[in-house]
């Protein structure tokens, strides 16, 4: 059965940083693409960023440039995102989920979400 | 970026009876593959979303056959042949064409 199980949410002061973590489980993850999505409640669901197998195709929303850093540990298990200059509207929950085949980025599993919320 | 209009915003469905639920793209999602990437996610009271619908109409595994996708280039369809209490929930659909993936605004399903 495949599991996802992100972590390294929390409350973060605007212009912070945050990591998060998504352990993955029951599948072969070197194998996986991997994507982040985040729920807002104003916007809905959105998509942050993905990233290929091996750590290439890399791609991010346009409000990730530059203030967010998608990467994985193949050894680990374990997908990350690295956030920063974080402001009120990053303020979501964050999804990982496992792309439903090389090439695609839509995710086909997701975790359960870890809540992020940037307030001062 | 693709626009992803989901239509209506909300359904209120008595069980045993139909329901469905319409997304409209502002451009084809068809790609040079021969795919059309167009997805159906659930998401249930308190959970994260699940994949119902990949590629306009191929059921993900365990996705009950009362669940059915159709549609092409820019119109599709997410039908449920006989609303049950299990599927109250956002229904969203979603475009993997091209970054960024866009999804649409959600419908509400509830039961009467």
């Amino acid at each position: 059965e495949v599991q996802l199980l992100e972590s390294g949410g929390g409350l973060v002061q605007p212009g912070g940083s945050l990591r998060l973590s998504c352990a993955a489980s029951g599948f072969t993850f070197r194998n996986s693409a991997m994507t982040w999505v985040r729920q807002t409640s104003g916007k809905g669901l959105e998509w942050v960023s993905r990233i290929g197998d091996n750590g290439d195709v890399i791609a991010y929303a346009e409000f990730a440039k530059g203030r967010f850093t998608i990467s994985r540990d193949n050894s680990k298990n374990t997908l990350y995102l690295q956030m920063n200059s974080l402001t009120a509207e990053d303020t979501a929950i964050y999804y990982c989920g496992r792309a439903i085949s090389r090439g695609v980025t839509a995710p086909d599993s997701w975790g359960q979400g870890t809540l992020v919320t940037v307030s001062s | 970026d693709i626009v992803m209009t989901q239509t209506p915003l909300s359904l209120s469905v008595t069980p045993g009876q139909p329901a469905s639920i319409s997304c409209k793209s502002s451009q084809s999602l068809l790609h040079s593959d021969g795919k059309t990437h167009l997805y159906w996610y659930l998401q249930k009271p308190g959970q994260s979303p699940h994949l119902l619908i990949y590629e306009v109409s191929k059921r993900f595994s365990g996705v009950p056959d009362r669940f059915s996708g159709s549609g092409s280039g820019t119109y599709f369809t997410l039908k449920v042949s006989r609303v049950e209490a299990e599927d109250v929930g956002v229904y969203y659909c979603m475009q993997s064409l091209q970054f960024p993936l866009t999804f649409g605004g959600g419908t509400k399903v509830e039961i009467k």
